[in-house]
């Protein structure tokens, strides 16, 4: 499968919201809830955000939320911090146990 | 909940390496465990590379290691492993370790540090 697609790159300045967008196909952000949501800092592993389209595990501030629309998820960060300029990924299971990740975006905090 | 990988290194092509991520923290047998790569540089694309069920029985992989790699858990000791024969340059990555919410396969949600696996001549 092609990776979902994301913008590269996103930027607002603090106390902003911004959301970050990630296509996929019917196949697989379409067709199913398990759709996740990760921050990644430089030399750094991912960490979980959102899973589930919209839930947050405990200690994710409720200042980020999930969505989704037909093939399209999306992740709003409200109330933006110089902490949250990070790379953000999307996942989505695609069936037959398999996982597929957005190419990643990049929000710089002005 | 604590995930250590070990095993990266420098390979040549053709080559094989054993990656091997220990866990604590949780009810390692409960749960199902993946591996997912990330290529170095510019273009730090995640590519989920293979998953085990909570108690070994089924094994999935991504299409392009499929018949070179091999995911393994042994729960008595909380360690799954991934077996990597026949490498490519292409194969260059950080590889993680990540349990998945359940045992059967949903959304990763911890992950280790990494491993660096570089397969070069």
């Amino acid at each position: 499968q092609s990776a979902l697609t994301q913008p590269r790159s996103v930027s607002a300045s603090p106390g902003q919201s911004v959301t970050i967008s990630c296509s996929g196909t019917s196949s697989d952000v379409g067709a199913y809830n398990y759709v996740a949501w990760y921050r990644q800092y430089p030399d750094k592993a991912p960490k979980l955000l959102i899973f589930d389209v919209n839930l947050r595990p405990s200690g994710v501030p409720d200042r980020f939320s999930g969505s989704k629309s037909g093939n399209t998820a999306s992740l709003t960060i409200s109330g933006l911090q110089a902490e949250d300029e990070a790379d953000y990924y999307c996942t989505s299971f695609a069936g037959r146990y398999s996982w597929i990740f957005g190419g990643g975006t990049r929000l710089t905090v002005l | 909940v604590e995930l250590v990988e070990s095993g990266g290194g420098v390979v040549r092509p053709g080559g094989s390496l054993r990656l091997s991520c220990a866990t604590s923290g949780f009810r390692f047998n409960y749960y199902g465990m993946h591996w997912v790569r990330q290529t170095p540089g510019n273009d730090k694309g995640l590519e989920w590379v293979a998953f085990a069920h909570y108690d070994g029985t089924h094994n999935y992989y991504e299409d392009s290691v499929n018949g070179r790699f091999t995911i393994s858990r042994d729960n008595s000791k909380s360690t799954v492993y991934l077996q990597m024969d026949s490498l490519r340059p292409e194969d260059t990555a950080v590889y993680y370790c990540a349990k998945d919410r359940y045992g059967s396969g949903t959304t990763f949600d911890y992950w280790g540090q990494g491993t660096l696996v570089a397969v070069s001549s």
